[in-house]
């Protein structure tokens, strides 16, 4: 069952371009959504996260936009880099104890062109 | 190591064997989490260990897979009379305590069924 549905599949960039990538989401008693950043041959690392509480969030280059009332949640990477070049993952979970069993998306495939 | 350790990075198994994938936590962290990646697709939940205690076991595909934390540090997730279909990543990842939500991802273990 696809509780998370990640799009696109795949992007590309211009360097110092805006790289978006949107999560939907159907279970409503998700609380936690981060997003992962993983490189070829490593693991997911956390890039940002964010809970319902709040519209958005930003860190840096990265910020959270989430729209509860849509069940929707989207990651926006300002003058993306070469170096950005991964695959995007989004993810969820319904807090707690559960904080860390987390639903994740299919993933986006972001290539920034120097 | 400062990070959360798998072995073996890459395991070759005959359909039918045995296999036994070793995470080595980050030192104090009391969750530990284990997930499995298809090819292309998101990490998808496995079970989780609060200290030597399993506490949600409902991600594990079949009762060919087990995992155990015997003295709350070590864990290992062992697959019974290897499938095809068992071929994945298996990613590893830790947290200080439960409830928090950051994970911290092993670079995973590559298992190939044959």
């Amino acid at each position: 069952q696809q509780q998370v549905k990640q799009s696109p599949q795949s992007l590309i960039v211009q360097k110092g371009g805006i790289s978006i990538i949107n999560c939907a989401y159907e279970n409503t008693a998700f609380d936690y959504f981060p997003w992962y950043q993983q490189f070829p041959g490593k693991g997911p690392a956390l890039l940002i996260a964010i809970r319902p509480d709040v519209s958005e969030k930003k860190e840096g280059r990265f910020t959270i936009s989430f729209n509860k009332s849509a069940k929707q949640f989207s990651l926006h990477i300002m003058d993306s880099q070469p170096g950005d070049s991964a695959t995007y993952f989004c993810a969820a979970s319904t807090g707690g104890t559960s904080y860390g069993k987390l639903t994740f998306g299919q993933g986006t495939i972001l290539t920034v062109h120097p | 190591g400062a990070g959360v350790s798998q072995s073996p990075r890459y395991k070759v198994a005959k359909r039918g064997q045995d296999v036994a994938l070793r995470c080595d936590p980050i030192s104090g962290h009391v969750s530990l989490f284990w997930y499995q990646q298809a090819l292309g697709q998101g990490p998808e939940f496995l079970t989780y260990f609060q200290n030597e205690a399993q506490l949600d076991k409902s991600g594990l595909p079949s009762d060919r897979f087990f995992a155990e934390r015997p003295e709350g540090s070590v864990s290992t997730l062992k697959i019974q009379r290897t499938q095809q279909e068992d071929s994945a990543v298996y990613l590893c990842a830790s947290s200080f305590r439960l409830g928090t939500g950051e994970l911290f991802f092993g670079e995973g273990s590559r298992l190939t069924v044959l």
